[in-house]
């Protein structure tokens, strides 16, 4: 199976702060890549497909990059309601495998 | 509005059955790939069974292989999931998942239905 090993574990920031999560694969995955956002309670929502092509109605101030085996995601201009835990997902090689997520705190 | 609703989560005994319901609406259910993704209390995402939009391919992960199976009934606009021989292990919120294009990522998600797998 190929790994997903997501940094940080958590995370601590500001009001309109930026932040960035990575995720690395263990093998090449080109672009098979995604991202989710997870609230306690709520629906799993997909952010990011693709690597860096944004689900519609997902406000721009979430982005991803990357290819191969390392990706980023970003988050400007921080909100209280960006409060979730946030991971990332290949679909390169069954099974589909999901990093061990990041924990996102306003300070 | 796509809308993913499950049911039949509850506590159940080592060793015992559930079967879960993942109700569609929204959207035409035999168009698309189907899937369920678990979240146990405190760990990450972990997907763990997969139904084509034709029901004729469908996967498990290798830790629910043989226990869990997965189908659908367009008829009804459900999916399920049978889980036979829980294990404590298997305790986690079950989420259902609609799958986007080559079911590459997963574009609508349920709440999700909390099993409880306890002595």
């Amino acid at each position: 199976d190929i790994q997903m090993t997501q940094s940080p574990f958590s995370l601590s920031a500001s009001v309109g702060d930026s932040v960035t999560i990575t995720c690395q694969a263990s093998q090449g995955i080109s672009l098979r890549l995604n991202w989710y956002q997870v609230k306690p309670g709520k629906a799993p929502k997909a952010l990011i497909y693709d690597a860096s092509n944004l689900v519609p109605g997902v406000p721009s101030k979430f982005s991803g990059s990357g290819s191969g085996t390392d990706f980023t995601f970003n988050i400007t201009s921080l909100q209280p309601e960006d409060v979730a835990t946030y991971f990332c997902q290949q679909y390169d090689t069954l099974p589909i495998t999901f990093g061990q997520g990041t924990r996102l705190e306003i300070k | 509005e796509v809308q993913l609703v499950e049911s039949g989560g509850g506590l159940v005994k080592p060793g015992g059955s559930l079967s879960l319901s993942c109700a569609i609406s929204g959207f035409t259910s035999s168009s698309y790939s189907m899937n369920w993704v678990r979240q146990a209390p405190g760990k990450g995402l972990e997907w763990v069974s997969f139904i084509s939009s034709s029901g004729s391919y469908t996967f498990h992960v290798e830790s629910v292989k043989g226990r869990f199976t997965i189908s659908r009934d367009d008829a009804k606009n459900t999916v399920y999931l049978q889980m036979n021989s829980l294990r404590v292990e298997d305790t986690a919120v079950y989420y259902c998942a609609r799958g986007h294009g080559g079911n590459s990522w997963f574009d609508s998600w349920g709440q999700g239905t909390l099993v409880i797998v306890s002595p």
